[in-house]
């Protein structure tokens, strides 16, 4: 059974702080790593598409890594703002026939100002 | 803008009174899914479809059904209730069966059975 682990399960940040979870996977039959950020009441949003072995992406203030060889992701936010108070969702997609995701439980992050 | 759509944002139901869930997508994906988050879990893949194929996950109970009219839509039916189907329920699409081009969820439905 594909496990997918992620941590910390929440974390309280102040504003300014840089903080970064983890994502951890098995690393076999890896196809694409995903990292959705969620917020209340709202859809999933699509952060990071990660496929080759150390990748890098960046979008704004929010970067993630990629190790497929030794299975783990890491996100990483530098200087939080409350905005970024959400849930952050990573999801391995290990290239079955058929795309389907296995989600973490999501690392859940609530900045305050 | 292209999205996918779900309604009703919150449904309450009765233990044992069949409820559908709907989902539908401008987006013209081929494929659909439905995932079951209960509190403090990772969602959790019920069933998709390819097109009109039908995919049911192994573990998936059968008192949740699916129906596929048409490309742009997608509905979950629970038959009967239980408390323990209270969660969140997501919908979600990709154009090919491997996700290649991502996903997109929608907003989530959030089920209570009383």
């Amino acid at each position: 059974i594909l496990n997918v682990e992620q941590s910390p399960q929440s974390l309280h940040v102040q504003e300014g702080d840089s903080t970064n979870f983890t994502c951890s996977f098995p690393s076999s039959n890896f196809y694409a790593l995903h990292w959705y950020r969620w917020e209340t009441a709202k859809s999933p949003e699509a952060l990071f598409v990660m496929t080759l072995n150390g990748d890098e992406k960046k979008k704004g203030r929010i970067s993630a890594t990629l190790n497929t060889k030794e299975g783990y992701s890491y996100l990483y936010i530098k200087g939080s703002q409350p905005e970024d108070s959400a849930t952050y969702l990573c999801a391995l997609n290990y290239g079955g026939s058929q795309g389907n995701l296995i989600f973490g439980k999501g690392t859940k992050l609530s900045v305050k100002p | 803008d292209a999205m996918v759509i779900q309604n009703p944002r919150y449904q309450v139901t009765q233990f044992g009174k069949p409820v559908t869930l709907s989902c539908s997508q401008t987006l013209n994906h081929n494929v659909m899914y439905w995932y079951q988050q209960k509190s403090s879990q990772a969602p959790k893949l019920l069933f998709h479809y390819y097109d009109k194929d039908f995919n049911n996950e192994a573990d998936t109970p059968d008192n949740f059904q699916s129906r596929r009219p048409n490309t742009s839509f997608c509905f979950l039916d629970i038959r009967s209730p239980g408390l323990g189907d209270a969660a969140m329920y997501l919908c979600a699409t990709s154009r090919d069966s491997r996700g290649s081009d991502g996903y997109t969820f929608g907003s989530g439905t959030r089920l209570t059975v009383v």
